[in-house]
């Protein structure tokens, strides 16, 4: 079994600050983990994802996030927020049975951004 | 490259109606998903295909839900009869594979109210 747990659902910064979202997951085998994004009335948009090949994973619009298998979390960052990072941002995790991606989100934060 | 089409973008019915939503995904992705996202969660899987076969259903209400995916390309997601708590956005996405690490290319979605 997997999951995602998001610690906040809504987190507020101001224009200039440093943005961090948390995410912590549980999965029973090496997980791959995925961060996106949902601006308002559309679809989620890739930011950025671990595959195992760096902790460090850089993602588009200045984000990033650390891969920590001891603290089983993949926090979303970004050092300065700008107005137009407001939006909902997903954690998920991807495993697999049988060969398929099998695909568990959070239940996501909403980030607003103060001028 | 043309992303995940959806139609209709909203959709308003009475309860015990029923309705249809439309998905094409990008051209090549041979595995498809349907998800729905209640207001303030994440989206949760409905259906998953493969190519035209169904991978994961396991979270399709099945009673009243539907779902087809004809010659592998474009897929419709049924509910028949309609209930109040159906009232969500339901999300297309789809992958060029079904592996762990691959992404999920999303549509708008469907925002269907139940009355």
């Amino acid at each position: 079994a997997q999951s995602v747990t998001q610690l906040g659902s809504h987190v507020s910064v101001s224009e200039g600050a440093l943005v961090l979202l948390r995410c912590n997951y549980s999965s029973s085998v090496p997980p791959y983990l995925f961060w996106y994004v949902q601006y308002p009335n559309q679809g989620l948009q890739l930011l950025l994802k671990y595959t195992s090949a760096a902790t460090l994973v850089k993602g588009i619009n200045g984000f990033e996030a650390e891969f920590k298998k001891s603290e089983t979390s993949f926090h979303l960052t970004k050092p300065s927020a700008h107005m137009s990072d407001a939006a909902e941002y997903f954690c998920a995790v991807s495993g697999g049975s049988g060969g398929y991606q099998k695909v568990t989100f959070g239940t996501g934060t909403k980030l607003q951004v103060i001028p | 490259e043309a992303g995940v089409a959806q139609s209709p973008r909203y959709k308003i019915i009475e309860k015990r109606q029923s309705v249809a939503f439309w998905c094409n995904p990008i051209s090549g992705h041979a595995t498809l998903y349907w998800y729905q996202q209640i207001l303030g969660q994440g989206p949760k899987l409905l259906i998953q295909f493969q190519n035209n076969g169904v991978v994961d259903d396991s979270q399709l209400p099945k009673d009243r839900f539907s779902a087809e995916r004809l010659k592998g390309v474009d897929s419709t997601l049924k509910i028949q009869p309609a209930k109040l708590e159906d009232s969500a956005v339901y999300l297309c996405a789809s992958s060029p594979g079904a592996f762990a690490y691959n992404e999920q290319f999303f549509g708008p979605g469907t925002r269907l109210t139940v009355l």
